[in-house]
């Protein structure tokens, strides 16, 4: 079954940079989502179509995409973006929705 | 402002039945996809099953089909997960998210906030 494989944890200090990695063998020809979880709240979507911010979301968050990886990284990161982050895609056919296992990020 | 509220979770034994319920309020049900994703406690999301507007197609993860189904009424502006002959591994918080099924990839844009589902003897 396909995967989608991202790092267990991230940590930065306030202000810092952090990027949160996603590798999947599609990611070539396949577009990739990424959601915020915060502890024992809904999934939010933050970035779409690789690189697209919906509205409401900080700019700071912004996404990118080479290759096998997708990248969601967050500029200047505060300590409300501590979160659980997933990132989503489909497999080569389209026909199975996968999701990452999950990124804890850690702010302090 | 969209909002999807789920209800119906609880404990119920291995080989019971349980239906989950999601009111939709804030956008036009009738004119969206719909899926449930679940979580398992301390894991990732995994993808469910989904319903097209008009409930004529619907699909499931393997690991649910012959014992989930999915159906929504758009009178009501619900949909619902009928989950029969549950096993421990089911266990997980159940959402609701309006799925936008659309090319170039369907995603998932709005999520309620879940109803917890365990299953244990």
């Amino acid at each position: 079954s396909y995967e989608l494989t991202q790092p267990p944890s991230v940590s930065v200090s306030p202000g810092q940079t952090a990027r949160i990695t996603c590798s999947g063998d599609a990611l070539p020809k396949k577009l990739a989502y990424w959601y915020q979880q915060k502890s024992g709240q809904a999934p939010v979507l933050v970035i779409y179509e690789d690189s697209r911010r919906p509205s409401g979301i900080p700019e700071r968050f912004s996404g990118s995409s080479s290759g096998t990886m997708a990248t969601l990284t967050i500029s200047g990161a505060q300590v409300e973006d501590e979160a659980d982050y997933f990132c989503y895609s489909t497999d080569s056919s389209g026909s199975h929705r996968v999701f990452g296992g999950g990124t804890k990020l850690t702010v302090l | 402002e969209v909002q999807l509220v789920e209800s119906g979770g609880g404990l119920v034994q291995p080989g019971g039945s349980l239906r989950l319920s999601c009111a939709a309020s804030g956008f036009t049900f009738s004119t969206h996809w719909m899926s449930w994703v679940r979580q398992a406690p301390g894991k990732g999301l995994e993808w469910v099953a989904n319903i097209k507007q008009d409930g004529s197609e619907k699909y499931y993860v393997d690991s649910v089909k012959g014992r989930f189904t999915i159906s929504r009424d758009n009178a009501e502006n619900s949909l619902y997960l009928q989950m029969n002959s549950l096993r421990a591994e089911d266990t997980a918080v159940y959402y609701c998210a309006r799925d936008i099924h659309q090319l170039p990839l369907p995603y998932f844009d709005y999520w309620g906030q879940g109803t917890l589902v365990t299953v244990s003897s």
